[in-house]
């Protein structure tokens, strides 16, 4: 398969707790992204990090990346209700320029 | 941010029928654009890849024949589902990116969700 792999597949957490969802990938990448979908609508861009970087802050999110192990980890700090979606990584591979979903992680943030 | 535009958002039409999905970028230039198709509650799927002014590469298992992709310019990519059957059913997402900035994030359109009866 292509797609890379993300746990958990659900998740429920309330409001004011952390929020941890990994991805696993297969290829060399140059950079790793993480969007956000709500519900049948499109999809968000959260953070890119690139191959040559460990960590990154945005906000409330921290992503990190393990090349050698070829997974990532994306935290949501103090969650919100607000904060219930879906959220995807995708690798942006070094051969062929085309983003590669995982199959995501289905967050709920109970009030 | 950069905006995609895609429209439809919603459709509905007969099965035996085609149907065009317009994915546009509205204020960059993408040489390629991509489409997706997403599944209830799974994943976006990588169909092809959308490239200015050559034709499209598709990914294993996608019927090029059913689903033709013309990228006529630089900021314009459409995707027609042809002979359209329930089974073609689904959300369809258009994303590009910047051309002038290579390893960057990717835009994406909100999404038409096609439905054959």
């Amino acid at each position: 398969s292509q797609q890379g792999e993300e746990d958990p597949q659900a998740l429920s957490i309330q409001e004011g707790e952390n929020a941890t969802m990994n991805c696993s990938y297969k290829t060399s990448i140059n950079n790793l992204q993480w969007y956000r979908q709500n519900s049948g609508r499109g999809l968000v861009h959260l953070i890119l990090i690139r191959s040559n970087e460990r960590e990154k802050h945005s906000g409330r999110l921290r992503v990190t990346l393990d090349t050698s192990k070829k997974s990532s980890s994306l935290l949501i700090t103090a969650s919100r209700a607000a904060d219930t979606a879906s959220y995807f990584c995708a690798t942006d591979a070094v051969q062929g320029g085309k983003l590669i979903f995982g199959q995501g992680t289905e967050l709920s943030v109970k009030p | 941010g950069a905006v995609v535009s895609q429209h439809p958002s919603r459709v509905i039409c007969k099965s035996g029928t085609s149907v065009k999905i317009e994915c546009r970028s509205l204020d960059f230039q993408a040489t390629t654009m991509f489409w997706y198709r997403q599944f209830p509650k799974q994943s976006l799927m990588l169909m092809a890849t959308s490239n200015e002014g050559s034709k499209a590469t598709y990914e294993q298992g996608v019927e090029k024949d059913k689903f033709l992709i013309n990228h006529a310019s630089l900021t314009l990519s459409t995707l027609t589902v042809t002979s359209a059957h329930p089974e073609d059913s689904s959300f369809y997402i258009c994303s590009a990116r910047d051309s002038s900035k290579v390893g960057t994030e990717a835009f994406f359109g909100q999404g038409t969700r096609l439905t054959v009866v």
